[in-house]
């Protein structure tokens, strides 16, 4: 199942644009990260943020983290053609040392950036 | 480095038969998780290895098993084949974890498409 939502499930932007896409979630978490993935291929690791965080940059990349809500927003700024993908977030949980390995990821928001 | 490896990158079987996936982690990377990519469910976590040994397991049949070899080279195996189980298969290697989980990073290959007929 599931971790969460993200929202919007696709966005449309023009280049030069910025994009946020956001990722709720339900349980705890130690960490979560974003990851894009190009027309069904393999995922790229974008960033990870940790529980403690609450804003990390990369780049054009800003990622936010309110555990309180128990969201995430990541925002690329500038896009560029080149940013159209789909976006997923992932979570990581530890719980009782038995979530090795395991990341729990989103529905994904299809970004689309037209040139 | 070399990113993460799977093979083959597509495959066409029918139902019934069995499959096996390979994937060669990143050098250095202990852990190699499993995900199945479809339509349907997106993406959900098969199981993951660790030093040889499953440490974790999602929600899936037993017709779905792995195994890890020594070089933590690890091969994923469907038996029976059904219509659905028709998906990409994604692995993923991460550094030794357990210790320090927030620096988990996880890396991906480029899949295994499988379509079954």
């Amino acid at each position: 199942s599931q971790q969460g939502e993200e929202d919007p499930q696709a966005l449309s932007i023009q280049e030069g644009e910025n994009a946020t896409m956001n990722c709720s979630y339900k349980t705890s978490i130690n960490n979560l990260q974003w990851y894009r993935q190009n027309s069904g291929r393999g995922l790229v690791h974008l960033i990870l943020i940790r529980s403690n965080e609450r804003e990390k940059h990369s780049g054009r990349l800003r990622v936010t983290l309110d555990t309180s809500k128990k969201s995430s927003s990541l925002l690329i700024t500038a896009s560029r053609a080149a940013d159209t993908a789909s976006y997923f977030c992932a979570t990581g949980q530890y719980a009782g040392g038995t979530s090795y390995g395991k990341l729990t990821f989103g529905q994904g928001t299809i970004l689309t950036v037209h040139p | 480095k070399a990113g993460v490896t799977q093979t083959p990158r597509y495959l066409i079987k029918t139902r019934g038969q069995q499959v096996t996936l390979s994937c060669s982690p990143i050098s250095g990377h202990r852990s190699v998780s499993w995900y199945q990519q479809t339509p349907g469910q997106g993406l959900q976590f098969l199981f993951e290895y660790f030093s040889e040994t499953q440490r974790n397991k999602g929600n899936f049949p037993g017709r779905f098993s792995g195994r890890q070899f020594s070089n933590s080279r690890s091969e994923m195996n469907v038996s029976t084949l059904e219509l659905g189980d028709s998906a990409l298969y994604l692995c993923a290697s991460s550094l030794p974890s357990g210790r320090n989980p927030n620096t988990d990073t996880q890396y991906f290959g480029p899949g295994t498409r499988l379509t079954v007929l």
